[in-house]
């Protein structure tokens, strides 16, 4: 199976902030990479699809780049909705597999 | 709007079996496969198999396969997941996650299902 190793596990920054996630696959997976927010006690949302494709709905603050195997998930400006935990998923070979997610607090 | 709509908790005990059922409304139902994803308690997401919409053609994770059942019925637009021998290591929220149905749209799970809790205790 991929691996997607996630980084940082964890990362505080404030309101206004532009932060960074990122995502490494342990193999090349083309375009087969979504990023997902997760609220406490909700179900996971997607934000950008096929890398860069933002989700219909998603505010334009949220931006996804990277290919091969390197991958990023940037939020331009942070707001204080954006405080929850995120995942990157590759679907491009079974099984589908997420990174170990990313919680980011104030 | 394309929604899904999962049962209800569940309490169960070790050994026993759950089937948890997920049901779709909004989009043509026959043209999606849908994921069934947990999440145990404090933890990461881990995908646990794809049905398609007929129930014919089940993709299950090497971890599950044995003891994971997923089916489909097109004519009440529900998908289901069973799954049995049940321990405490079972414990976790069961998401349903509608597919990509074609085109571009890789790494794209959408819409989830609100999740099903279920424990397993003695």
């Amino acid at each position: 199976a991929i691996q997607m190793t996630q980084s940082p596990s964890s990362l505080s920054a404030s309101v206004g902030d532009r932060v960074t996630i990122n995502c490494r696959a342990s193999q090349v997976i083309r375009n087969d990479l979504g990023w997902y927010q997760q609220k406490p006690g909700r179900a996971p949302k997607v934000l950008i699809y096929d890398i860069s494709n933002l989700q219909s709905g998603v505010p334009m603050r949220f931006s996804g780049s990277g290919s091969g195997t390197d991958f990023t998930l940037t939020i331009s400006s942070l707001q204080p909705e954006d405080f929850a935990t995120y995942y990157c998923l590759q679907d491009y070979s079974y099984p589908p597999t997420f990174g170990q997610g990313t919680k980011l607090e104030i | 709007q394309v929604q899904l709509v999962q049962s209800g908790a569940e309490v169960k005990k070790p050994g026993a079996s759950v089937k948890v059922s997920c049901k779709a409304s909004g989009y043509t139902f026959s043209n999606y496969y849908m994921h069934w994803v947990r999440q145990a308690p404090g933890q990461g997401l881990e995908w646990m198999g794809t049905i398609d919409p007929s129930g014919d053609f089940p993709t299950y994770a090497q971890k599950f396969q044995g003891r994971v059942t997923m089916t489909g019925d097109t004519s009440t637009r529900t998908v289901y997941m069973e799954l049995n021998s049940l321990s405490s290591e079972d414990t976790a929220v069961y998401y349903c996650a509608r597919a990509c149905g074609g085109g571009s749209c890789y790494g794209r799970f959408d819409p989830w299902g609100q999740g099903t809790l279920v424990t397993v205790s003695s």
